[in-house]
């Protein structure tokens, strides 16, 4: 159980463009979800905080109108990369909480962005 | 502010030997929750162990246990019988209960040679 799944695990885009990458929780209903990223051998940098139904919780430096989420259901959060640049190129993490989960999170197996 | 410290960048050691990954952690809350994750070069997140600050005694499972020193706010990762499969990198974090926000450690890199 707890499984938690990313869409694409690849994408390759051009400067300007915008991505979108899906985070879904498969068999648990998600009250939180959050968002990472990560950069070569380093440490997991939390980006934003996402609850069901409500404005996601950004933390301080990420830009709120590049990197726009939404957590539209229990299952489902989207992390949109807008007006990608070169420097977006990273290593993004979803996890996902629920209400059981005894602040346990569980994590997607990213998606690697590469923008040209 | 909160912190997690992990000092060892790499650690390296023979396959079917113990190994001690090392982690402190600074809160002034007494509540929260301790966590070794490990990350393949899959880059999967995988939860090792979990430990409760609430709880002497020490987590365990299977080959991994942890050496949790609450008022030295230490919490060490042990895996005994090293497999090559233990190869990846170890990140030890901390959830305090007041904002339910993971604090991560800088990492470790364990490699198991055979």
């Amino acid at each position: 159980g707890a499984v938690v799944s990313q869409h694409p695990s690849r994408v390759i885009c051009k400067s300007g463009t915008s991505v979108k990458i899906e985070c879904r929780s498969l068999d648990f209903q998600a009250t939180t979800m959050f968002w990472y990223r990560q950069f070569p051998k380093k440490s997991l940098m939390l980006m934003a905080t996402s609850n069901e139904g409500s404005k996601a919780t950004y933390e301080q430096g990420v830009e709120k109108d590049k990197f726009l989420i939404n957590h539209a259901s229990l299952t489902l959060s989207t992390l949109t990369v807008t007006s990608a640049h070169p420097e977006d190129s990273s290593f993004y993490i979803c996890s996902a909480e629920g209400a059981s989960s005894y602040n346990e999170q569980f994590f997607g197996p990213g998606t690697r962005l590469t923008v040209l | 502010a909160q912190t997690v410290t992990q000092s060892q960048p790499e650690m390296s050691v023979q396959e079917a030997e113990t190994v001690t990954l090392s982690c402190t952690y600074d809160t002034s809350e007494n509540n929260y929750y301790l966590f070794w994750y490990k990350q393949p070069p899959s880059r999967q997140m995988i939860l090792v162990i979990r430990q409760e600050a609430y709880k002497q005694q020490n987590a365990t499972e299977n080959r991994f246990s942890v050496n949790f020193q609450k008022a030295a706010k230490s919490f060490s990762l042990k895996i005994s019988d090293s497999q090559l499969g233990d190869t990846a990198m170890y990140f030890c974090a901390c959830l305090m209960d007041s904002n339910y926000q993971l604090i991560w450690g800088a990492g470790t890199k364990l490699i198991i040679k055979p």
